[in-house]
């Protein structure tokens, strides 16, 4: 079952305009992850986020996380035609055994037009 | 790039045969992951590896296995394929239980 839960579906703005996602989640988390997946392609790690920090910035990359709300927002700032792919959250649970359990979410198809 | 190879890239076969996806890795992560991507679902945890020949089962593991011998490489096994395994197919790697995963870039495969 999927934890992580993005919002919008999709997404279309112009060159040089913000692109802000969202993702809901259902459980309590460690870590909650966004990752970018261009068109056939593997998914690219962007940022991690731990559950005791609530804002989180990369380069034109800014995350936040509302753990009350079991939410995080990714802002990207300026964005360019290049940035045109799916988004990906993804939370990071330590289940039993200490191994590593992410969960991904559905996604957000950004096209971003030149 | 995390050095991940997945093999083969593309594939196309009948239903009721037997399918091995091989993921090599040269990063020397202890863990690895196979996952299926489809349309409205997103991506989901067939198997994962959390060592060498330790290995379990993840949401939709019903018609794979797994095996790994050594670190760095994952087989996955479809026994008897069949056209609801249609599917886009990544291996991911990963160093620790907290951290990001890496992808290689997905086998493409086609059940007929």
């Amino acid at each position: 079952s999927q934890q992580g839960e993005e919002d919008p579906q999709a997404l279309s703005i112009q060159e040089g305009e913000n692109a802000t996602m969202n993702c809901s989640y259902k459980t309590s988390i460690n870590n909650l992850q966004w990752y970018r997946q261009n068109s056939g392609r593997g998914l690219v790690h962007l940022i991690l986020i731990r559950s005791n920090e609530r804002e989180k910035h990369s380069g034109r990359l800014r995350v936040t996380l509302d753990t009350s709300k079991k939410s995080s927002s990714l802002l990207i700032t300026a964005s360019r035609a290049a940035d045109t792919a799916s988004y990906f959250c993804a939370t990071d649970d330590r289940a039993s055994g200490g191994y590593q359990k992410v969960t991904f979410g559905t996604g957000t198809k950004l096209q971003v037009i030149p | 790039d995390a050095g991940i190879t997945q093999s083969p890239r593309h594939k196309v076969t009948e239903t009721g045969t037997p399918v091995t996806l091989r993921c090599h890795q040269t990063e020397n992560h202890r863990y690895m992951y196979w996952y299926r991507q489809d349309p409205g679902h997103g991506l989901r945890l067939i198997h994962y590896s959390y060592g060498v020949k330790d290995t379990d089962k993840g949401e939709v593991s019903d018609g794979y296995s797994v095996s790994r011998s050594k670190t760095e490489d994952f087989l996955l096994t479809l026994e008897s394929a069949t056209s609801s395994q249609t599917s886009v197919y990544f291996c991911a790697i990963s160093d620790g239980t907290a951290g990001p995963q890496h992808f290689g870039d997905g086998t493409r495969l086609s059940i007929l």
